[in-house]
């Protein structure tokens, strides 16, 4: 239950396409879902994040679109490019429990390659 | 965000050593937390840096093994004992800053290390 699954393990998208990553959870108690950018030989980078009250979150080409009854959400990358190559992981937390710290569980991760 | 450094980036150690990992934030922080991550996979959490007491550790991972100190609220280092070739991975420091709405979590650079 307290697993999150991400897909596709790897994706290869077209500069200017669109990248889509999905991830899906059990735990209904989870109410932060932050996404982590990572570029070989660093570390991960926040990108986005969304709460659950909300179904769509939009940062410059980054959105995640968030189903609550699903329990599921996706980053979406606009007009992809090349500078986006890097791993993506999905996360996700209960942050009204304290017992948690907070802690992170986190997706497998996708490894996004754009193709010029 | 967290501007988070870590010394040393990588090290080569052979195997019965130990090495002291050392976690810098520029500014105070709520939570720390210390990763492995394998090349192409995951973090897995080790424990959460409890500030002037024992650190929290996860299933799988022991304090003598992975000693862990935290004297202060920027400052953290992860002591790698006995090493064993199986050690071998990216180690990496994390911290979290409350900004309103979120705990959002932040990570240093990593160290690589390998063990012979």
């Amino acid at each position: 239950q307290q697993q999150v699954k991400q897909s596709p393990q790897s994706l290869i998208v077209q500069k200017g396409g669109i990248s889509i990553i999905n991830c899906a959870y059990e735990n209904t108690a989870f109410d932060y879902f932050p996404w982590y950018q990572q570029f070989p030989g660093k570390g991960p980078a926040l990108l986005i994040a969304i709460r659950p009250d909300v179904s769509e979150k939009k940062e410059g080409r980054f959105t995640i679109s968030f189903n609550k009854s699903a329990k599921q959400f996706s980053l979406h990358i606009m007009d992809s490019q090349p500078g986006d190559s890097a791993t993506y992981f999905c996360a996700a937390t209960h942050r009204g429990d304290m017992d948690s710290n907070y802690q992170l569980i986190w997706g497998a991760g996708t490894k996004l390659i754009i193709k010029p | 965000s967290a501007v988070i450094s870590q010394k040393p980036s990588r090290d080569i150690c052979q195997r019965g050593t130990s090495l002291t990992i050392q976690c810098q934030v520029d500014s105070q922080v709520t939570m720390m937390f210390w990763y492995r991550q394998q090349p192409g996979q995951s973090l897995t959490l080790i424990a959460t840096a409890n500030q002037g007491s024992e650190a929290t550790y996860e299933s799988g991972f022991v304090i003598d093994k992975f000693p862990i100190s935290r004297p202060n609220l920027t400052f953290s280092t992860l002591t790698v004992s006995n090493m064993s070739p199986e050690d071998s991975s990216i180690y990496l420091c994390s911290a979290t800053r409350n900004t309103g709405a979120y705990d959002e979590q932040y990570f240093g650079p990593g160290t690589r290390l390998t063990v012979t």
